[in-house]
């Protein structure tokens, strides 16, 4: 059974940092891409960033370009999101992604359960 | 880039047939045939419903079907079940490693 369990939510103040990570388990992590993917509160989804099976390819949106940085222990069977100079509009579920495949992956057959971030001061 | 547009809301009796809209431009869904379409019941994790366009992913019923013409992508949910009320969200790849997603339509079955 494919599983993923994201952590490391929390309330950060504006200009923070927060590191998630999610733990996965039930298949072969390193041959699927992993992506992270928010909902802010009453909100739609919005894709973050994806990250190749390899780890070798990332993919940010543009407006987490350059402030997260997405990376992934095959080792482990972790992903994890290092998000810096947090602001009041990347308040949101955050939730860790399956790709449907190892490159690119434009969907995503399971998901885990989210993990808040809240940025206020 | 702007989110896809959906309808805020979409509504059927239970047997009925519902048809939820996704319109973006042909820089994303008009110009790949990588449209996705996921539901989610509230306080819940999204669930693939739907992947390049019109495929099912196993465990999906066959009620649920996708299609697109020109930059209009559409999901139909045949068959009505109360179990379908949720909130329903298109994406699309939009070129240069980009992913867009639909603002979200509430299916509800009245």
């Amino acid at each position: 059974e494919v599983q993923l369990l994201e952590s490391g939510g929390g309330l950060v103040q504006p200009g923070g940092s927060l590191r998630l990570s999610c733990a996965a388990s039930g298949f072969t992590f390193s041959s699927c891409a992993m992506s992270w993917v928010r909902q802010a509160p009453g909100k739609g989804l919005e894709w973050v960033s994806l990250i190749s099976g390899s780890g070798g390819s990332t993919y940010y949106a543009d407006s987490m370009k350059g402030r997260f940085t997405i990376s992934r222990d095959n080792s482990k069977n972790t992903l994890s999101l290092q998000m810096n100079s947090l602001r009041a509009e990347d308040t949101a579920v955050y939730y860790c992604a399956k790709g449907v495949s190892s490159g690119w992956s434009d969907s995503f057959d399971y998901w885990g359960q989210g993990t808040l971030v809240t940025v206020s001061s | 880039q702007s989110a896809l547009t959906q309808p805020p809301s979409a509504s059927g009796s239970p047997g009925q047939s519902v048809t939820i809209s996704c319109t973006g431009t042909s820089s994303d869904v008009g110009g790949y045939k990588y449209v996705s379409w996921y539901q989610q019941h509230p306080g819940k994790a999204p669930k693939l419903m739907i992947y390049e366009v019109s495929k099912r992913p196993s465990g999906v019923p066959e009620r649920f079907s996708g299609s697109k013409s020109g930059n209009t992508a559409s999901l139909t949910v045949s068959g009505l079940q109360a179990e379908d009320e949720a909130d329903y969200y298109c994406s699309s790849y939009a070129g240069s490693n980009n992913l867009l997603f639909g603002g979200g339509t509430k299916l509800t079955v009245v």
